[in-house]
């Protein structure tokens, strides 16, 4: 069956420190890949999505990035974060579009 | 993208029936329609979709108008566990677009015991 991996749950980060989330997925291939994010009280806002290696699609500039080195693993990154980085972060993923998203657990970012 | 229109909030008995409406008005003809919901501080859950014809699954049942300006998920008995925020989203078919969900504000469901 198919799974998806995000740590750490809980994160908590002064301001202008470097960020790493991870996303793995489990049991597909060639899947595709999204981040959300969601501040405190507000909707899903999505940040980047990936249809393959190497192929990423940014939906908001700001100061995040993201990579996926390999077909399963998907990498939210920055090198400096900002106050208004804070909220809950989702790794997603898909195999087509008569399929539905399922979304991993979620990684609540605060920083301080 | 095609915009969703949602209540903002609704709420229902337990073990009754609970229907939530959705207006896109804007949908393309191949763009599917999805329906999650997101229950506090956890990731949003698939819940069903479909494209034209109504759907049913073990989770609940998906009622599309036939011209598919609107559509309504049915929760045919609701439970405490069903209390969360649903979104209805129209999907774009990433051959005619970029592949994404964009999700909205949702309604708010609180299932009164």
């Amino acid at each position: 069956s198919q799974t998806i991996h995000q740590w750490p749950a809980t994160l908590v980060q002064p301001v202008g420190s470097p960020l790493s989330l991870e996303c793995t997925v489990e049991g597909t291939s060639n899947p595709n890949l999204y981040w959300y994010r969601q501040a405190a009280g507000r909707g899903l806002q999505l940040l980047f999505y990936s249809v393959g290696i190497g192929q990423i699609s940014s939906e908001v500039p700001q100061n995040l990035s993201a990579s996926r080195p390999q077909d399963r693993q998907f990498i939210l990154s920055s090198k400096k974060l900002l106050l208004s980085d804070s909220g809950f972060y989702l790794c997603a993923w898909s195999v087509g579009l008569n399929y539905g998203y399922t979304f991993g657990s979620g990684t609540r970012l605060t920083v301080v | 993208d095609a915009k969703t229109t949602q209540p903002n909030s609704m709420e229902s008995n337990e073990e009754e029936p609970v229907h939530l409406p959705c207006n896109h008005s804007t949908i393309s003809g191949t763009d599917y329609i999805h329906w999650y919901r997101q229950l506090p501080s956890q990731g949003p859950e698939y819940v069903i979709h479909g494209l034209t014809s109504n759907v049913n699954n073990r989770m609940a049942s998906l009622a599309i108008a036939e011209d598919r300006k609107s559509s309504t998920l049915i929760l045919h008995r609701a439970t405490l566990r069903d209390a969360a925020v649903y979104y209805c989203i129209p999907r774009v078919n990433p051959n005619f677009g970029n592949e994404k969900l964009t999700f909205g504000t949702g309604t708010r469901l609180t299932i009164i015991p």
